[in-house]
């Protein structure tokens, strides 16, 4: 089935330790995208890649790196986890006018 | 400053009614797209709807539609004959087409009666 993967599903994490999200699309769209959701605060951008070898700052950049090494995947590395980077995060990829979403990966950090 | 705002935290609608969803949004950008999406509790994002900044027509999807007022700098969602499935939250978005980076509300939880 077509679509966006992103693992894992859910995760407690450590602080301090690090962690990388897993995003991988199959539709071949040349952005991505990464968001985190906080109850009352919607989805908030974190990083997005326009296309394979680029990508740039969203609102909210600090504490997470990324990489799109190919068109098809897009990790989201905490190299340094705190616990306000608790959350759940979305991956995301669009083409012309509709963005495709990931079913999320749940982050608690402790 | 807000990108997006929706003022609305919670709605509640009666079953076959129609109710309308306001979000306003701020940008200097002359080409943007504006966008609606729905969050059941099961968690996953669904895209509804999309109204160009060029687009002189409102756009309509199914019991969709978007009520764009580009002077007034909103771009409200409108159901037609509300469902009880329709009960969940709903996001605005736009999409500044420079960077092509979106940008969410925080959202509108709606609850449709029986």
């Amino acid at each position: 089935i077509a679509g966006i993967t992103q693992a894992p599903t859910s995760q407690i994490l450590a602080a301090g330790r690090r962690m990388t999200l897993r995003c991988t699309q199959d539709m071949r769209h040349n952005a991505m995208y990464w968001y985190r959701q906080d109850l009352g605060l919607g989805l908030r951008l974190i990083h997005y890649s326009n296309t394979a070898g680029t990508t740039g700052k969203g609102e909210v950049p600090d504490g997470y790196s990324v990489s799109r090494a190919n068109t098809d995947d897009f990790p989201l590395t905490l190299a340094s986890a705190v616990p306000s980077q608790t959350s759940v995060y979305f991956c995301a990829s669009s083409e012309g006018n509709e963005q495709f979403f990931g079913p999320g990966t749940r982050l608690t950090v402790l | 400053a807000q990108k997006i705002t929706q003022t609305q935290p919670g709605m509640f609608v009666q079953e076959k009614e129609a109710v309308t969803l306001d979000c306003t949004y701020d940008t200097s950008d002359q080409s943007y797209g504006l966008f609606w999406y729905k969050q059941p509790s099961s968690g996953e994002m669904i895209f509804l709807i999309y109204q160009g900044s060029y687009d002189e027509q409102n756009a309509t999807e199914g019991r969709y539609s978007l009520n764009f007022q580009k002077a007034r700098k909103s771009a409200n969602l409108v159901i037609s004959a509300s469902q009880l499935g329709d009960s969940a939250m709903y996001f605005c978005a736009m999409r500044e087409n420079n960077f092509n980076k979106f940008y969410f509300g925080s959202g509108t939880k709606l609850n449709v009666k029986p």
